[in-house]
């Protein structure tokens, strides 16, 4: 069964310092990887996703994320945070194909970005 | 926003009691997952629906029920409130099983 460990569920950090959010997931399989965005009181947002291809991905406000297969983790990255960014965080996992397509998630990481 | 349009936003009801969520998906989305997110177990996910039939099933208690319609929206169904019930539910549809799902705005519900 596919899972999701996020090790960290608190990161603080300040405004403009990098920040790396850590995400493993246990499958024996091809994954498709995901890094969800919430922020207070909303739904979750897509931030980047990995299904093939270059195991480094990026996302339009600065984030990015790689694929490390051997070590089996997918953790984001940003070089210089904002206040804006301020929000839980989720990794989330599909083992395709076989039986579930479904996304299972982790426990989240709230980061927090202190000015 | 997502094109997962979910109602009540908010529900406030008493233990025993019995609610509907509604969920309508992005236009076009054949499968509907329902999850539910709360401080002590993250997000879990409770049931799927592909196309007006059930594909999986999490940890969904055999309180909960859930349907889609010939239209594709979906309704969860939450019978026999119980306190520990409360919290975030969330809808999310996608267009093929193998790519990213989109979410709703959720349902916060409240059992008192």
């Amino acid at each position: 069964a596919q899972s999701v460990t996020q090790l960290d569920s608190q990161v603080p950090v300040f405004e403009e310092a990098p920040v790396e959010l850590r995400c493993n997931y246990s499958s024996s399989v091809s994954v498709y990887l995901f890094w969800y965005v919430q922020y207070p009181n909303q739904g979750l947002q897509l931030l980047l996703k990995y299904l093939s291809g270059s195991t480094l991905v990026e996302s339009i406000n600065g984030f990015e994320a790689e694929f490390n297969k051997s070590q089996t983790s997918f953790h984001l990255r940003k070089p210089s945070v904002h206040i804006s960014d301020t929000a839980e965080y989720f990794c989330a996992v599909i083992t395709p194909p076989g039986e579930s397509y479904i996304p299972t998630f982790g426990r989240g990481t709230s980061l927090i970005v202190h000015p | 926003d997502s094109g997962v349009t979910q109602t009540p936003k908010h529900l406030i009801t008493a233990t025993g009691q019995r609610v509907t969520l509604r969920c309508s998906p992005r236009s076009g989305d054949l499968s509907v997952y329902w999850y539910q997110q709360s401080l002590d177990q993250g997000l879990q996910f409770l049931i799927q629906y592909y196309n007006g039939e059930e594909r999986a099933k999490g940890n969904i208690l055999e309180r909960f029920s859930a349907q889609q319609f010939p239209d594709l929206h979906s309704e969860l169904n939450l019978s026999s409130l119980e306190l520990g019930d409360s919290a975030l539910y969330f809808c999310a549809s996608s267009f093929q099983k193998d790519t990213e799902a989109f979410f709703g705005q959720g349902t916060r519900l409240t059992v008192v």
